[in-house]
């Protein structure tokens, strides 16, 4: 079974914070992806990486960057968080296939207060 | 903008209902749609999925629909169950780039 774990299922952080979310994935995929989740808009894609050290922006890549040392490691970061990066963050990953399927973690809520 | 529109918003069906979720695109790029179904507190999962070249796509109970001159697809949910209910969203990939819709917030009735 693929297995996407994120490191917190719930977050409370400061505006003006540094913010980590990490996502690491059990199944050697090439692919990872972040995306917001917010009510009414869907998910939308923050940014995505097709390998190590490889990066592309997404959709609102504003005021994230994102960080893959490793094949099976990606992190996001809000470099200064506010209060409308308030969301849910769910990581997904895929092989180097386009169409095969995408398969997500738990989902992070960030609040920012 | 929303590339993916999606409807209704929410849903609710009677037990052994038919559910009905609609999506519409316009970018004629996109080349592969599949549907995720979410539930409370978890991540959303691949449920089904189409390739324009298919008109209809089943799987047990879930078929979607896909009508290409008209860039709309849906998902039919056929003998709904409480086990079914869960937020559905449609999505249109293109370049490997997943497009998501809305959501449809489904509650199936006992």
């Amino acid at each position: 079974d693929v297995k996407v774990t994120q490191s917190s299922r719930y977050l409370v952080k400061r505006t003006g914070e540094k913010v980590f979310l990490e996502c690491v994935q059990d199944m050697d995929h090439e692919n990872m992806f972040w995306y917001r989740q917010d009510p009414g808009l869907g998910l939308r894609l923050i940014y995505f990486s097709y390998d190590v050290k490889m990066k592309e922006k997404g959709d609102i890549p504003e005021g994230y960057s994102v960080s893959r040392e490793k094949k099976e490691r990606f992190s996001l970061i809000l470099e200064s968080a506010s209060t409308n990066q308030t969301s849910m963050y769910l990581c997904a990953s895929r092989t180097g296939a386009i169409t095969d399927t995408q398969y997500f973690g738990p989902g992070t809520r960030l609040t920012v207060l | 903008q929303q590339q993916v529109k999606q409807s209704p918003q929410s849903l609710i069906v009677q037990k052994g209902g038919i559910s009905i979720i609609n999506c519409a695109y316009e970018n004629t790029a996109f080349d592969y749609f599949p549907w995720y179904q979410q539930f409370p507190g978890k991540g959303p999962a691949l449920l089904i999925a189409i390739r324009p070249d298919v008109s209809e796509k089943k799987e047990g109970r879930f078929t979607i629909s896909f009508n290409k001159s008209a860039k709309q697809f849906s998902l039919h949910i056929m003998d709904s169950q409480p086990g079914d209910s869960a937020t559905y969203f449609c999505a249109a990939s293109k370049g490997g780039n997943l497009f998501f819709g809305t959501g449809t917030r489904l509650t199936v009735i006992p």
